[in-house]
């Protein structure tokens, strides 16, 4: 599976768009794009995925660029509630079958 | 539906006791796996499997062991606990490799 790098954290204010920036420049074709997060110090949740279409659910938006080398998780008008850690995950059909996450990005939002 | 059910919620063990964490799901999911998070870390593959009779080892499978006898159950045994094995422990269930995962609560497991 393809290495991600997310930035450490990132601030929004309350009722903003919160959008969070993954890179996973050796992506490969038939890899997909996961986003989860975690907060505080529950399970982590799934929030959406993608492959190379742009990707939208109640919950956020996934835009991956047209080389699929980075994508962005959009959260379209933020809440305190989504103060957590968000995590891009890369996989596909070769490779462990079981999510590997990175460190993520931690974000807090603002009142 | 419950989804995935992790007991205990809480453990305290003494090092060199072994003790096994419990993983449900009714999900009817192929895939589980465990997961271990140390404070302010993310989150450690340790063991998984993708169907009853097939595990794997993850990324930190030391200390610990796995079966899978069926498909709903998925239980973690640690064989002899050290504190290093303070942690937060999460099992995750899914359909297959690409569909959404499911996580429980967790095990908050500290050895003294």
């Amino acid at each position: 599976d393809a290495k991600t790098t997310q930035p450490p954290s990132m601030d929004c204010a309350e009722g903003r768009a919160a959008n969070l920036p993954c890179n996973h420049s050796t992506i490969s074709g038939n890899e997909y794009v996961y986003w989860y997060r975690q907060i505080h110090s529950q399970g982590p949740q799934y929030i959406i995925h993608g492959l190379k279409n742009n990707e939208t659910n109640e919950m956020a938006s996934l835009i991956i660029t047209e080389d699929r080398k980075s994508s962005t998780l959009i959260l379209p008008h933020a809440t305190l509630r989504d103060t957590a850690v968000y995590y891009c995950i890369v996989r596909g059909p070769t490779g462990r079958r079981a999510l590997t996450f990175g460190s993520g990005t931690r974000l807090q939002v603002q009142p | 539906n419950a989804g995935v059910t992790q007991t205990p919620k809480f453990q305290v063990l003494k090092t060199g006791q072994s003790m096994t964490l419990q993983c449900a799901q009714d999900m009817n999911h192929e895939y589980m796996s465990w997961y271990r998070q140390d404070p302010g870390m993310g989150l450690r593959l340790i063991h998984y499997s993708v169907g009853a009779g097939i595990t794997d080892q993850g990324e930190v499978p030391n200390g610990y062991n796995v079966s899978r006898s069926t498909t709903e159950d998925f239980p973690l045994r640690l064989l002899s606990a050290a504190p290093s094995q303070t942690s937060v422990y999460f099992c995750a269930s899914s359909y297959d490799i690409y569909t959404e995962a499911f996580f429980g609560q967790g095990t908050r497991l500290t050895v003294v």
